[in-house]
């Protein structure tokens, strides 16, 4: 009965690779984001869906490309992976747009 | 600007203890303030909502402030636990373009309870 579920929770992987993180919510929220999460712990916004449309696009390399198949469901797919991409990649969905979030359990991207 | 900042950093408190963390902001037009817990290797999870006309709400042994005319809230915690060990974050929403939506997030404040 998790609200808001991301897979896998560990990825480690070479650089220059292509890799995906799946989110799902099951909480009928309209709104869906992406966050990146530095070593630094800092919180930063990559991109949000409201009903599968992107709402926010903040500065993010376009090797990052999100996509919302249905409301329920926002993954993020990155190309050409760098040292620097290497942080925790939390899924979150919200009611509305800037309302409650209910972060996922995170996915730990480590690029070697 | 648009941003919230936090204090301190890091805190380091025995159990048992209170402690207030501190929350600053310059986000105009302001709508609501949130106080978010974050467990080591979980997600954030909300803790509680401040609007303009609200000064204090309490959640347990978490109580909030909220000055909005100095742009301060503060996040009291009493009778301080082992699990209240964690990064508390706080995300302040503001009005943008008709939307309501557009959030700022504090860097946090890393909180750990000593035995």
């Amino acid at each position: 009965d998790t609200a808001v579920s991301q897979t896998p929770k560990y990825l480690v992987t070479q650089m220059g690779n292509d890799k995906s993180i799946k989110c799902e919510q099951n909480l009928g929220h309209d709104t869906m984001y992406w966050y990146k999460q530095d070593s630094k712990k800092f919180l930063k916004i990559m991109f949000s869906y409201n009903n599968k449309e992107l709402i926010i696009n903040e500065t993010v390399p376009n090797r990052f490309s999100p996509k919302s198949p249905d409301k329920a469901h926002l993954n993020l797919h990155i190309n050409s992976l760098e040292l620097g991409d290497s942080a925790v990649y939390f899924c979150a969905s919200s009611q509305v747009l800037g309302g409650e979030l209910f972060f996922g359990e995170g996915s730990r991207l480590t690029v070697l | 600007k648009n941003q919230v900042e936090q204090s301190p950093q890091s805190l380091i408190i025995l159990e048992g203890k209170n402690c207030t963390l501190q929350c600053n902001y310059t986000v105009s037009p302001f709508s609501n303030l949130r106080w978010y817990k974050q467990d080591t290797g979980r997600g954030p999870v909300s803790l509680t909502i401040m609007t303009f006309s609200e000064n204090t709400k309490s959640n347990g042994r978490y109580t909030a402030t909220l000055d909005a005319d100095t742009k301060q809230s503060s996040l009291h915690i009493t009778a301080s636990q082992l699990s209240d060990s964690a990064s508390y974050i706080c995300v302040v929403s503001y009005h943008y373009g008709g939307s309501q939506g557009n959030l700022i997030f504090g860097k946090g404040t890393k909180l750990s309870v000593k035995p």
